[in-house]
């Protein structure tokens, strides 16, 4: 079975700091996919950042970056100088040759002005 | 537009009631997805199509069903509505391209109350 575990429920951070979030995953496949995708209030699923597992290079969009440890089976977020618009929660995904999306439970992320 | 719409975006509706909520892309993807999201528990998928032939269950299909009726659309209805079905219900789609799994694009959810 393919889990996906946040272990922070909830973080603050404030504007133009970094925060990072934690994600931890655990699949037998050897080529598999991580997201994190971002809802804000409007509830919106939007996707922020995508890792092929195959892929040795962390993937990285604008101000977000990950932290892909492929052996420990770790796959942290992290967003730099922080925005009162990241405030959202925040979920780590992972698509393991099954074509199905196994969620993490989230964290909600609070960007304190 | 919208790539993936879903209808309707709130509904409120009694105990043993019948439901439908639908999707629709025009993304031109095959595969279409129902998730469930709760507070506190993240998003579980109900069930996945990969083409107009092809419905399996995902995690947590029990008191669901699904009809693909073309590429595009891809309707969840719940045959006798229950309070504990209260959540917010997501569609997604996405593609594959040859051997490489495409990002899943979500619509804008479906709120859904059972009284």
């Amino acid at each position: 079975a393919q889990t996906v575990t946040q272990s922070q429920p909830e973080m603050s951070v404030q504007e133009a700091e970094t925060v990072t979030l934690s994600c931890t995953y655990d699949t037998s496949e050897n080529n598999y996919y991580l997201f994190w995708y971002k809802q804000p209030p409007s509830r919106q699923m939007i996707l922020v950042i995508r890792q092929e597992a195959y892929k040795q290079q962390n993937a990285t969009e604008n101000r977000f970056s990950v932290n892909f440890q492929k052996a420990a089976k770790s796959f942290s977020l992290k967003i730099s100088d922080s925005q009162l618009g990241d405030t959202a929660m925040y979920f780590c995904a992972l698509e393991g040759g099954s074509e199905k999306l196994v969620f993490g439970k989230g964290t909600k992320l609070t960007v304190n002005p | 537009d919208a790539d993936v719409t879903q209808t309707p975006r709130n509904r409120i509706t009694k105990t043993g009631k019948r439901i439908m909520l639908e999707c629709s892309q025009t993304k031109g993807h095959d595969r279409m997805y129902w998730y469930r999201q709760d507070p506190g528990l993240g998003l579980r998928l109900i069930y996945y199509s990969f083409d107009v032939k092809d419905i399996n269950k995902g995690e947590i299909s029990d008191g669901y069903s699904v009809s693909r009726q073309a590429q595009a659309k891809f309707s969840l209805s719940l045959e006798s509505a229950i309070p504990n079905q209260t959540a917010l219900y997501f569609c997604a789609t996405s593609d594959r391209t040859g051997t490489v799994q495409e990002t899943q694009y979500f619509g804008p959810g479906t709120r859904l109350l059972v009284l």
